[in-house]
């Protein structure tokens, strides 16, 4: 079946570090992906899609690039701010079913 | 701000029990879908409604149902409560292009928080 494998946190960085959280999925044909935040006490916000491979979704900061033959969406930001700590949750949708990774927690140290 | 209101904030009951859980879409969306974040679970799609109709479906147990009214807001009704419903209920908007129902960028409300004792 379709799922998402993240990795696990909590990733502790300093402020102006190189971000990585990588994504992997496993689905039939070639689902849309996401990458969502959820700041604490909030719901979650879109931060970036992509719908077909190649494709690179960014918004604030952050990329990720759709790699079929990887199966992979990691997400990356050049220099992290503290504001960025949050919970980060990859997403896959495939057959109008949406599946989330367990969410990956950043703490960014000033 | 989301524009997404849900009520109530907080919800505290018990085994055995039914509550029902309300959500106000963003002006204009005519679609809305309901997640359930848990710590063992994490993140699950319940259901989505568009104008009024179900449109898609996830996890969602028998005992639970949903509805969306005429004028768009949305009530999911958890019964038989066991402790493993506590829970987190988001409820998310979108405007909804008629093809893919996640296609559009879904707004998250602040969710209800449901303890089972």
């Amino acid at each position: 079946g379709n799922s998402v494998t993240q990795m696990e946190g909590p990733v502790t960085l300093s402020e102006e570090a190189f971000l990585t959280i990588n994504c992997t999925y496993t689905a039939t044909g070639y689902p849309s992906l996401f990458w969502y935040v959820q700041y604490p006490g909030e719901g979650l916000q879109l931060l970036l899609k992509a719908t077909k491979a190649d494709d690179k979704g960014s918004n604030k900061g952050f990329e990720a690039t759709y790699r079929k033959e990887t199966t992979s969406f990691h997400l990356e930001k050049g220099s992290v701010q503290v504001s960025d700590s949050a919970v980060y949750f990859c997403a896959l949708n495939r057959d109008d079913k949406i599946i989330f990774g367990k969410g990956t927690r950043l703490h960014i140290l000033p | 701000d989301s524009g997404v209101t849900q009520t109530p904030k907080h919800l505290i009951t018990a085994t055995g029990q039914r509550v029902t859980l309300r959500c106000s879409p963003r002006s204009g969306d005519l679609s809305v879908y309901w997640y359930q974040q848990s710590l063992d679970q994490g993140l699950q799609f319940l259901i989505q409604y568009y104008n009024g109709e179900e449109r898609a479906k996830g996890n969602i147990l028998e005992r639970f149902s949903a509805q969306q009214f005429p004028d768009l807001h949305s009530e999911l009704n958890l019964s038989s409560l066991e402790l493993g419903d506590s829970a987190l209920y988001f409820c998310a908007s979108s405007v909804f292009s008629g093809r893919d129902p996640f296609y559009n960028e879904q707004f998250f409300g602040p969710g209800t928080r449901l303890t089972v004792l």
